[in-house]
């Protein structure tokens, strides 16, 4: 089954307290993204990778980290969180080129942080 | 920077009766612009992606429209039910270049409530 898996899917924790939100995808998809959704705000995206060791910053980077060393994994850390940074936060994956594939995004299920 | 904007917030209407959600965005500079669903405590599901050159795109009771010289878009949902009840996202994509295809901006979304 084609999905996108997000790791873990609730977690609280302290500020400044490291950690990784793990996602991974099994379609070999070149494309990932990350988002946060927050209310009143909408969803933001947080950082885009176009195929592996290519990154790229959305509308809302600061205080994250990624990285894409292999094709399905493309981890969000927060190194040092803070309560800012409570939050939804969504994987999603898709087919590159858009131009190409026309194929929509394939969105995880979400993780709910919550920084204290 | 761009814009993205919903129109109605949230939305009430009885089963059966035709709908039309409304999306508008601030640079008509885009590559393709989506529809999207979220149900409550989920991921989005992608309903309809529409290409900068085209006008229209139709999926069932669905049919996305795409006014890019204006910066609208509508998403007409025909007959609809109480199993459409969810929140409806619209999203662009820049027109840039290189990884800027890889951008995501989102509106707030509308709140749809079918009532039987």
């Amino acid at each position: 089954e084609a999905q996108v898996t997000q790791n873990p899917r609730y977690l609280i924790t302290v500020t400044g307290k490291k950690l990784t939100v793990t996602c991974s995808q099994n379609m070999n998809h070149e494309y990932m993204s990350w988002y946060r959704q927050d209310p009143g705000l909408g969803l933001r995206q947080i950082y885009y990778s176009m195929n592996v060791e290519v990154t790229d910053k959305g509308d809302v980077p600061e205080g994250y980290k990624v990285s894409r060393k292999e094709k399905r994994n493309f981890p969000l850390i927060l190194e040092s969180p803070s309560p800012n940074q409570t939050s939804l936060y969504f994987c999603a994956s898709s087919s590159f080129p858009l131009s190409i594939s026309n194929q929509p995004q394939h969105f995880g299920d979400g993780t709910r942080l919550s920084i204290l | 920077k761009q814009e993205v904007t919903q129109i109605p917030a949230a939305l009430s209407v009885p089963e059966g009766e035709n709908l039309v959600l409304n999306c508008s965005f601030t640079d008509s500079a885009i590559y393709n612009l989506q529809w999207f669903r979220q149900d409550p405590g989920k991921g989005l599901t992608s309903l309809l992606l529409i290409q900068s050159s085209q006008r229209e795109q139709t999926s069932g009771r669905l049919n996305a429209s795409l006014d890019k010289s204006s910066g609208r878009s509508t998403l007409y949902i025909a007959a609809s039910q109480p199993g459409d009840s969810a929140t409806y996202l619209c999203a662009v994509t820049p027109r840039g270049g290189g990884t800027s295809y890889g951008k995501l901006t989102f509106g707030q979304g509308t709140i749809l409530t079918v009532h039987p």
